[in-house]
């Protein structure tokens, strides 16, 4: 079992709606949560990041976070098609002077149709 | 200002030839991390450079790769004897030192090896 779970879609939406990504995760030593875009032959771009449990919101995009059910969410409202791009969770420790390298869900594909 | 570069942006290569790709980080970036991101593997880390700290080499995949970093600038991550399984996308991301969790990435490295 990998220590993060993504679903890989497609998911396919309207303009307009509202997202729902989610992964979850097996290793409670996670600390800190990111959400990273990555289009077609790009590198992965940060959005945002939360640490620990509860919500940060950032324009258009809700990250949350439960860490009692090792489950995080991205919630983009008003979609646009400009969003059309893969999704990756990402996740690290507090490990003070250790490497912090970030564990990655395998992305999922959204499309969003105009 | 300018983010992380890295170069070629595309490598085709035959079996058993070495490849040197090279990154450059965000300046003032201490931290410096390699992944790799494969089909049906995801996002995998491979190395992490701390300022001169011993690197932590702990996600190479056989002694084939190698990397170097001189001091907090550039890093080259070298791959002896290519095989086919090498064929993957190259990422290089840095971070200021203790906020691992918010890595930079660069637009990556295609390797292509037949």
């Amino acid at each position: 079992q990998k220590e993060v779970e993504q679903d890989p879609g497609p998911l396919s939406v309207p303009e307009g709606a509202i997202v729902s990504l989610n992964c979850t995760y097996s290793n409670s030593a996670f600390q800190y949560f990111m959400w990273y875009r990555q289009y077609s032959r790009k590198g992965p771009e940060l959005l945002m990041y939360t640490y620990s449990s509860g919500n940060k919101e950032d324009g258009r995009f809700t990250a949350q976070v439960d860490k009692s059910s090792k489950y995080i969410s991205l919630f983009i409202r008003d979609s646009q098609p400009s969003d059309s791009a893969t999704y990756l969770c990402a996740m690290t420790g507090n490990y003070g002077g250790a490497t912090n390298k970030l564990i990655f869900g395998t992305g999922t594909l959204l499309a969003v149709q105009p | 200002g300018a983010g992380v570069s890295q170069s070629p942006s595309n490598k085709v290569t035959e079996k058993g030839k070495d490849v040197e790709l090279r990154c450059d980080p965000i300046s003032g970036h201490t931290a410096l991390y390699w992944y790799r991101q494969s089909l049906g593997q995801g996002l995998e880390f491979l190395i992490y450079f701390q300022g001169n700290s011993a690197p932590d080499k702990s996600g190479l995949p056989s002694d084939r790769f190698s990397a170097e970093r001189t001091g907090e600038s550039v890093s080259t991550l070298t791959i002896q004897r290519t095989q086919q399984e090498d064929s993957a996308v190259y990422l290089c991301a840095s971070s200021l030192a203790g906020t691992g969790r918010e890595q930079y990435f660069g637009p990556g490295t295609r390797l292509t090896v037949t």
